[in-house]
């Protein structure tokens, strides 16, 4: 257990709808990631953190955005949720670089549905 | 391109039958390889880290091992508790990060 809680853990939304989804960790790794998971595609990466308001962009960030103004939350926003963004959405984190620190711990996940 | 490809996609192994899940990775430049275990509805959990060829980690009825091409998870006398998809990832250098780059995944099923 990396300390990680997702919130919320299920979400029925509608289309065009803004969501919000956050991660939270009680370990003070400065790296944070959010993963979506879909059937064929495996794990894919939509943006990464290296510290506060420090974000990037992963290989699948149209039509997300995110923030991170404290170590300890990662929020990911749908700005307009689609019915593409139906998905298992992940949180994780490392502690950053150097030997042994890439190693990333995944959160329980969220199940969004966009109808 | 840097690519991770799992095989088989599934397998379905009685109690007890030993088997191996392979990884293969074209990467520039490893930095080091990584397997989880991913149980229905739950985030995947970590197992081990690889980081050079010929490099082995043994956990219980687990064991990878690692070459220059690809990367084995060996299942030793496998129980129904081991029924799991294993995933494979590779830590390589984009956009200039590291980041993770998964495999699709192997669905292990054992019957007892």
């Amino acid at each position: 257990d990396a300390g990680i809680t997702q919130s919320p853990r299920h979400k029925v939304t509608e289309t065009g709808t803004p969501v919000t989804l956050r991660c939270h960790q009680t370990e003070n790794h400065r790296y944070m990631y959010w993963y979506r998971q879909d059937p064929g595609h495996g794990l894919r990466l939509i943006h990464y953190s290296y510290g506060v308001k420090d974000t990037d962009k992963g290989e699948v960030s149209d039509g997300y955005s995110v923030s991170r103004s404290k170590t300890e939350d990662f929020l990911l926003t749908l700005e307009s949720a689609t019915s593409s963004q139906t998905s298992v959405y992940f949180c994780a984190l490392s502690r950053g670089p150097g030997q042994s620190s890439y190693e990333q711990y995944f959160g329980p996940g969220t199940r969004l549905t966009v109808t | 391109e840097d690519q991770v490809t799992q095989s088989p996609e599934a397998l379905r192994l009685q109690e007890g039958e030993s088997s191996s899940l392979n990884c293969s990775y074209t990467v520039s430049g490893l930095r080091g390889l990584f397997w989880y275990r991913q149980d229905p509805g739950k985030g995947p959990e970590f197992l081990f880290t690889l980081y050079s060829a010929g490099e082995e980690k043994e956990k219980e009825r687990l064991k990878a091992t690692l070459t220059k091409k690809e990367s084995f998870l060996h299942i030793t006398a496998p129980k129904p508790e081991d029924s799991a998809t294993y995933l494979c990832a590779v830590q390589a250098r984009i956009q200039g990060a590291q980041k993770l780059v998964f495999g699709q995944g192997t669905r292990l099923t054992i019957n007892p």
